[in-house]
């Protein structure tokens, strides 16, 4: 069964903090991506990455960070965590090849609640 | 600029009434469009999702969308809600009119009523 697992479900930070979140896929996928989550803004695209070592910025990227060394694992950095950070996040992946649009099958992860203290 | 707009940021029906959900997008082509459903707690889910051809689109747990190219309009139907249909509804787009990058609505969240 297709699975993206992101580490925490809950995190509790305080403001200035580096925050890590986690991501992991089992399923091959090129294509991950960080969105995050908030009431009445619907999801918003942080960053994304087509490939190893290869990011790309979305259109909310200003405050956060990235890194996929691995396949598998998509990481976003919150370099100094701020009140406004404050938010549901989601990760999500997808295989490109064999898809009409490049995101056509997204798989999402259950999402981590970040709270900036 | 280019978006997704859900009108309804809440709805509430009562079980056994039909639902419907509106989405609107603005590209300067035809993108590819999507719904996705949000159970509290849980991550996305795709409902169904319109590429080409009839503009009438089924998809899981009873939803169908209607395309309509002249309204710029993607809504989302149900025939008669069950109570486990209360969840957050998103629409989305995405495909090479879209930036290839999937691109969200605000949501919609449905309460069902007894």
């Amino acid at each position: 069964d297709v699975k993206v697992t992101q580490s925490s479900r809950y995190l509790v930070k305080r403001t200035g903090e580096k925050v890590f979140l986690e991501c992991v896929q089992d399923m091959d996928h090129e294509n991950m991506f960080w969105y995050r989550q908030d009431p009445g803004l619907g999801l918003r695209l942080i960053y994304f990455s087509y490939d190893v070592k290869m990011k790309e910025k979305g259109d909310i990227p200003e405050g956060y960070s990235v890194s996929r060394e691995k396949k598998e694992r998509f990481s976003l950095i919150l370099e100094s965590a701020s009140t406004n950070q404050t938010s549901m996040y989601l990760c999500a992946s997808s295989y490109p090849g064999q898809e009409i649009a490049t995101n056509e099958k997204l798989f999402f992860g259950s999402g981590t609640q970040l709270s900036v203290l | 600029a280019q978006s997704v707009t859900q009108p309804d940021i809440h709805i509430t029906v009562s079980e056994g009434a039909s639902l419907e959900l509106r989405c609107n997008y603005s590209y300067g082509a035809t993108p590819y469009l999507f719904w996705y459903v949000q159970s509290p707690g849980q991550g996305l889910q795709l409902l169904l999702k319109y590429f080409s051809g009839d503009t009438l689109v089924q998809g899981i747990k009873g939803f169908e969308a209607e395309f309509k190219r002249s309204q710029s309009s993607f809504n989302l139907r149900k025939p008669s809600v069950h109570w486990s249909d209360a969840a957050e509804y998103f629409c989305a787009a995405d495909g090479e009119a879209a930036g290839n990058k999937l691109t969200f609505g605000g949501g919609t969240r449905v309460l069902v009523k007894p």
